[in-house]
């Protein structure tokens, strides 16, 4: 998306951290979100932050929002080989009642 | 039970047919929606239908006509298929579009090669 940027790209080993990283321009969006869309299937909701709040944790998961540099952070705790995906953040700007989604990054987990 | 599903899952067809894609969603939602994701991952919308009533018609050619008989279905009629249509269509559905969180469902994709 011309508006939600991401970094294409992302190599981490089993067991290690990951962070996947997103830009958005409309701060006037309420929620952003994260979808996680494994090899030949549709996206999955993998989990969303109100945007009055700087982080929200879902057991591995970790949201990290800055709304001052419209930066949204994803980290994936003790990552693991079915992790491999492509995460894509998304936001829904105001009056749009879609989503717009970041290009994705492609996230590959080595053993 | 699939929540939303979509048919067919593969469609390969030739320029200038004309074809169409088939959704369904068995959670009771209000909004259904149409992405296209191009060869590059990149995802778009196209089309949004609340309680059947058109709400999202983004800058998509004529070509495209969705229709929705209910609010569990919303199909895909492609006319005159070009190249540049081959992609995977998503379609997706929320319990409310105008109210927030819009957590959307996603079905597994219909993947489009025109030859």
């Amino acid at each position: 998306g011309e508006d939600v940027e991401q970094s294409l790209f992302l190599s981490v080993r089993e067991g290690d951290s990951s962070v996947i990283n997103c830009t958005y321009t409309d701060s006037s969006s309420t929620y952003l979100y994260w979808y996680k869309q494994e090899p030949g299937a549709g996206l999955q909701l993998l989990t969303y932050i109100f945007s009055n709040m700087d982080m929200k944790q879902d057991q591995r998961l970790t949201v990290l929002l800055n709304k001052k540099d419209k930066h949204l952070s994803l980290r994936i705790a003790d990552t693991q080989t079915g992790d491999s995906a492509i995460y894509f953040c998304a936001e829904v700007p105001p009056g749009r009642r879609a989503l717009t989604f970041g290009s994705g990054t492609r996230l590959q987990v080595q053993p | 039970d699939t929540a939303v599903s979509q048919t067919p899952k593969y469609l390969v067809t030739q320029m200038g047919n004309d074809k169409s894609i088939k959704c369904e969603q068995n959670l009771g939602h209000d909004t259904m929606y149409w992405y296209k994701q191009d060869s590059k991952k990149f995802l778009k919308i196209m089309f949004s239908y609340n309680n059947k009533e058109l709400i999202i018609n983004e800058t998509v050619p004529n070509r495209f006509s969705p229709k929705s008989p209910d609010k569990a279905h919303l199909n895909l009629h492609i006319n005159s298929l070009e190249l540049g249509d081959s992609a995977v269509y998503f379609c997706a559905s929320s319990r409310d579009s105008g109210r927030a969180p819009y957590e959307q469902y996603f079905g597994p994709g219909t993947r489009l090669t025109v030859t």
